[in-house]
């Protein structure tokens, strides 16, 4: 069965330091989904992203989040200038079609230290 | 007041017992609902996706949405100790703004005793 991987499954980095986590979404699927998890809390919303460009972002995702599909497969998330409270677990997601259920990947853990 | 409100449990049920886990949400553009299972730190996986009001059963499944009183369930029949994980609910709206992202709850704990 098909299923969205990511990269790295863990990853720690210094304050500061930019850190890129890689997503490959399901084959055929078109729209592509960021959220996060902080230790204990909520599943958030991130962005999404639907044909080279994000069509709806949250409050979180300020000036030093971005997004990019550099190719038909990947989808990166980067973090420009990490900080403490970026710490947390990192979800893919993408559907075939808009309002479609949401496949997650296995997540990326965070920790800035 | 939160958007969608999840009692976060624990809770804690002997092997076969019926579970039933529930949430509330306050905004009424939330029109899909779905309950996602979290075994601990691995991602959310899909149990059940409902639209319309009522009961929908897959398996030891049943979600029950009721749009009126802003309320969706999961009940599981026969639990089992493989059933224990974190169960989140979530929702999104119809197309428009804020209909991409999913809203999720915060999440009940089970732990099925065998």
């Amino acid at each position: 069965e098909p299923e969205v991987t990511q990269t790295p499954s863990h990853q720690v980095t210094q304050m500061g330091q930019e850190v890129i986590l890689r997503c490959v979404p399901i084959s055929n699927h078109l729209y592509f989904y960021w959220y996060r998890q902080i230790l204990g809390q909520k599943v958030e919303f991130l962005v999404s992203f639907y044909n080279n460009e994000i069509s709806e972002k949250s409050e979180i995702f300020d000036d030093q989040f971005s997004v990019e599909r550099p190719d038909g497969s990947n989808f990166t998330l980067k973090i420009r200038s990490t900080k403490l409270e970026d710490s947390a677990m990192y979800f893919c997601a993408s559907t075939r079609g808009f309002q479609e259920t949401q496949y997650f990947g296995p997540g990326t853990r965070l920790l800035v230290l | 007041q939160k958007e969608v409100e999840q009692d976060p449990g624990p809770l804690s049920v002997p092997e076969g017992a019926i579970v039933s886990l529930n949430c509330t949400y306050s905004n009424s553009a939330f029109q899909y609902f779905m309950w996602y299972r979290q075994y601990s730190r691995k991602g959310p996986e899909l149990l059940m996706y409902t639209y319309s009001s009522g009961n929908k059963e897959d398996g030891r499944f049943t979600a029950q949405v009721d749009k009126s009183s802003k309320y969706i369930s999961l009940f599981i029949r026969d639990s089992q100790p493989s059933d224990s994980a974190t169960y989140l609910c979530a929702m999104s709206a119809l197309p428009g703004a804020g209909s991409y992202q999913l809203t999720f709850g915060k999440g009940t704990k089970l732990s099925v005793i065998p």
